[in-house]
Order: C-alpha cells, then sequence, then structure tokens
C-alpha cells in the first residue's frame, strides 16, 4: 500500500465539468503539495498547504488534517487542464522529503 | 535565469559509463531536492540538501549514485557504472526554505544503451 494514493488514477470529463481529484496519506505530515506536469513537459507546483483551503483562479485544493485527506477541484475545466496531477506530502519532524503519490491523469475533451 | 536550470537536457550513455547531472537552483534557495522519474512512474526521492546539513541521502538506489552541493548553490548528480535501469527523468526543484513551495528544473532525460 503505498504511504500517498490518488483517486482517481485517470480521469476524462467534458469541458466545463467540475473535477475533484483526491489525496490520502497514512501518517501525520507537515505539509501537502499539489504538482501539475503537462505531457512531455515540467512540472510547476500548484499548491502548498497545510491546512484549510486554498485557491488560485479555476483551482482549489482542500486538506482535513484530521481525515489525512485533500482534494484537489478544478472549476469550469478546459482541454489545457489536461495533465497529470500529483499529489506530495511532506512528513513532521526533521525531514523535509517528499513522499509522492502516483498521480492522476486528466483529460479534458473538448 | 529566474527558474531551475538543469543540463544536460538529454544524455544517452553506455552502460558500464559514469554520468554527471547538474542543476543550478533559484538563487537564494536553500533547500534543493534531486527526484527521478523512470517511464509511466511516479516520481521517486533521491536526496536532499538543506543549507550546511549534512544531505538526506535515504532515497539514493545504490551506492553508485552520489551528489554534492557546492557552495550552497550548484549540484551535481553522479552515476556511477550505469546501468540499464538508471534510465529515468532527473529532476531536481529547489525551494527558499525546507517548507516552501517547489520550483522544478525541466530535467534530464537519461538513457542508458
Amino acid at each position: 500500500k503505498n504511504e500517498v494514493e490518488q483517486s482517481p488514477q485517470n480521469l476524462t470529463a467534458q469541458e466545463g465539468e467540475f473535477i475533484t481529484i483526491n489525496c490520502s496519506y497514512s501518517v501525520g505530515i507537515s505539509a501537502l503539495h499539489w504538482l501539475q506536469q503537462h505531457p512531455g513537459g515540467g512540472i510547476v507546483s500548484l499548491f502548498m498547504l497545510s491546512s484549510g483551503k486554498k485557491k488560485h483562479g479555476r483551482l482549489i485544493a482542500t486538506i482535513n488534517i484530521q481525515e489525512k485527506h485533500s482534494s484537489l477541484h478544478i472549476t469550469a475545466s478546459h482541454p489545457r487542464d489536461s495533465a497529470v496531477y500529483i499529489c506530495a506530502v511532506r512528513y513532521g519532524g526533521a525531514t523535509n522529503k517528499l513522499i509522492f503519490g502516483t498521480g492522476t491523469l486528466l483529460a479534458v475533451q473538448p | 535565469g529566474a527558474g531551475v536550470s538543469q543540463s544536460p537536457s538529454n544524455k544517452v550513455t553506455e552502460k558500464g559509463k559514469d554520468v554527471e547531472l547538474r542543476c543550478d537552483p533559484i538563487s537564494g534557495h536553500t533547500a534543493l531536492y534531486w527526484y527521478r522519474q523512470s517511464l509511466g512512474q511516479g516520481l521517486e526521492f533521491l536526496i536532499y540538501f538543506q543549507g550546511n546539513s549534512a544531505p538526506d541521502k535515504s532515497g539514493l538506489p545504490s551506492d553508485r549514485f552520489s551528489a554534492e552541493r557546492t557552495g550552497g548553490s550548484v549540484s551535481t548528480l553522479t552515476i556511477q557504472r550505469t546501468q540499464q535501469e538508471d534510465s529515468a527523468v532527473y529532476l531536481c526543484a529547489s525551494s527558499l526554505f525546507g517548507n516552501s513551495p517547489l520550483h522544478f528544473g525541466n530535467g534530464t532525460r537519461l538513457t542508458v544503451t
């Protein structure tokens, strides 16, 4: 069992749909990152959060520390949102090592 | 440059050769990470540098892998006696502090033939 689990692994949506990607983890963390990787492209950091909710444009990230769960939402999805979305957690304590989920491949069709 | 720079962008090498991969982090960033991503796989942590502290090497897959960070800036990842299973994209990321947002380079695609 991975320490960081994402669901779904693959997601196909129609343009304009509201999208949710989920991330669950098994131990206490100091921070959680959501990353975006376009096909053949680099990785971009979308959010880093340790509590509550953050919003940037059409993207919203939430985290529930007690339930060890985070969600990434995309409102009014667009084909350019098609990418792999990766959740990564930083454990508490002295280490700053990140543990990555396996990613969610999102395809938004026009 | 404003971002994290990695070189070379592509490297093809013969099995058994040594390779060096370079990462120039964003100026002033104290934390530097190396990851790799094998074909169809997720990201795998390799090593983490934070300021002048001893690096966290817990992710290095074998003693053929080593990394250093000189002067708290540029880092090189060295793979000795490369094997075909070392083929992957090697990614570098930096952050202002250990618990700050990450900035990734575009990676070095290593192919071992």
